[in-house]
C-alpha cells in the first residue's frame, strides 16, 4: 500500500541553524501539506501546496518557513533560522483531491 | 472561529467494554469530518471521512457517525490493540487548500 515517507525521523539542531525536512508524498497525489504537533498539543496546520504554489498558510508559517517541490517526488519544508519554540513533530501529508489526507510518520525536530 | 472539541480527554476501558468518543465542531460550512488514529510518536493514520449528517462508516470494531454539530466514534468490544489517541478533524467548505482543523484528541487505553 502506498504511503508517505519522511526523512530524517529525528533532527537535532542548534538555535539559529537552518533545517530542511523532507517528504515523499504518495505518487499520484496532487495536494501536499505540512502540519506540526508540539508535545502534548493539537496537530496544527502550517501550509498547503498545489500546482507548485502555496494554496494556504497559517499564521505560524512566517518568513522563516518555506516549502518547495524540487522534483517530481520530493516535498520539502525549510526553516531558515530555527528557534527553541520550533521544536515539535512535523508531519507531511498528501491528498488526491484536497479531501482525505494521508500522513507520514513525522520528523521530530529538537532545537537546542 | 472554526473549532473542534473532543471528549473525554482520556478514556480507560476493559477489554470488551464498548463506549463512544465525542467530537463537537463549529465550522462555517462543513466539507468533511475526518477521524484518525495516532499511536505514540507516529503520524495520524486515516480511519474515516464523513460528509453529511446521518452518514455512518464502519471498520472492524469502529463505527463513526455524524450529526450537524458532532460526530461519535463508537468502539464495540475493544481490544488492547485499539489503545491509541483518536483525533477528529474538520475541513471547511470552499477551502481550496484543504486545511484540516484538529481537536486535541481522546487518549484511549484498553486493558486486558
Amino acid at each position: 500500500e502506498p504511503e508517505v515517507t519522511q526523512t530524517p525521523s529525528h533532527q537535532v539542531t542548534q538555535m539559529g541553524q537552518e533545517v530542511i525536512l523532507r517528504c515523499v508524498p504518495i505518487s499520484n497525489h496532487l495536494y501536499f501539506y505540512w502540519y506540526r504537533q508540539i508535545l502534548g498539543q493539537k496537530v496544527e496546520f502550517l501550509v498547503s501546496f498545489y500546482n507548485n504554489e502555496i494554496s494556504e498558510k497559517s499564521e505560524i508559517f512566517d518568513d522563516q518557513f518555506s516549502v518547495e517541490r524540487p522534483d517530481g517526488s520530493n516535498f520539502t519544508l525549510k526553516i531558515r533560522s530555527t528557534k527553541l519554540e520550533d521544536s515539535a513533530m512535523y508531519f507531511c501529508a498528501s491528498s488526491i483531491t484536497a479531501d482525505t489526507q494521508y500522513f507520514g510518520p513525522g520528523t521530530r525536530l529538537t532545537v537546542l | 472561529e472554526d473549532q473542534v472539541t473532543q471528549s473525554p480527554e482520556a478514556l480507560r476501558l476493559q477489554e470488551g467494554e464498548s463506549s463512544s468518543l465525542n467530537c463537537s465542531y463549529t465550522v462555517s460550512g462543513l466539507r468533511g469530518l475526518f477521524w484518525y488514529r495516532q499511536d505514540p510518536g507516529k503520524g495520524p493514520e486515516f480511519l474515516f471521512t464523513l460528509y453529511s449528517a446521518g452518514e455512518e462508516k464502519e471498520k472492524e470494531r469502529l463505527k463513526a457517525t455524524l450529526t450537524k454539530k458532532e460526530s461519535f466514534l463508537h468502539i464495540t468490544a475493544p481490544k488492547p490493540e485499539d489503545s491509541a489517541t483518536y483525533l477528529c478533524a474538520v475541513q471547511r467548505i470552499y477551502n481550496q487548500g484543504g486545511k484540516l482543523i484538529f481537536g486535541q484528541g481522546t487518549e484511549l487505553s484498553v486493558k486486558p
